[in-house]
């Protein structure tokens, strides 16, 4: 099935503990990025990547690092999560050129305490 | 900067009537997407518009792209509960001008309650 795994669902988390959310796709797509939602704020982009080793800042990048050193894999890190950083993130895939849109994931909840 | 805004944010409808949602944006681009979402839930592609005078149907949600006017529309038709959702548009601003910007902007959601 083709899909975008994002793990954990959920993670509680203390101030300043390093943190990995990964993010997964079996489709064989170029572009990959990361979105936080937060109410009343909508889906911001924190970073995305259009293909390996090639990224980018979004509009939301403070606190995050990403890494894209295989096509499948794009993982989200957060060196010292703060709880300004508590929310709902998605990771999307999508192909390069025409494209069918953008695949999320099921999304990871993170908060810090 | 690119705008996108939806509205209404919050639309409380009856079952059996019709409404639209709109999504306007501020800059050239020919890709909109539709994305529907339950709560706690991830984003479900609805529908896919990349030109000009596009429209697609599914059931009784209609959207449709004026790329002159930046505006998109969805549409209800003859509402039911199981449309409650949040709704959201999104422009994707990886072509514009022909760069490679690779964002995609999101309006802030169109919440919908379809009552009995």
């Amino acid at each position: 099935e083709a899909q975008v795994t994002q793990n954990p669902r959920y993670l509680i988390t203390v101030t300043g503990k390093k943190l990995t959310v990964t993010c997964s796709q079996n489709m064989n797509h170029e572009y990959m990025s990361w979105y936080r939602q937060d109410p009343g704020l909508g889906l911001r982009q924190i970073y995305y990547s259009m293909n390996v080793e090639v990224t980018d800042k979004g509009d939301v990048p403070e606190g995050y690092k990403v890494s894209r050193k295989e096509k499948r894999n794009f993982p989200l890190i957060l060196e010292s999560p703060s709880p300004n950083q508590t929310s709902l993130y998605f990771c999307a895939s999508s192909l390069m050129g025409r494209t069918d849109g953008y695949t999320f994931g099921s999304g990871t909840r993170l908060t810090v305490v | 900067e690119l705008k996108v805004e939806q509205n209404p944010l919050f639309l409380s409808m009856q079952e059996g009537k019709n409404y639209t949602i709109y999504c306007n944006y501020s800059t050239t681009s020919d890709r909109l997407y539709w994305y529907r979402q339950d709560p706690g839930k991830s984003l479900e592609s609805l529908f896919v518009l990349l030109s000009n005078g596009a429209v697609k149907q599914e059931g009784r949600l209609m959207a449709s792209l004026d790329t002159k006017a930046r505006l998109s529309t969805l549409h209800i038709t003859a509402a039911v509960h199981d449309l409650s959702a949040t709704y959201f548009c999104a422009v994707d601003m990886r072509w514009d001008y022909g760069g490679s910007q690779g964002n995609l902007i999101f309006g802030k959601g169109t919440k919908l309650s379809v009552k009995p």
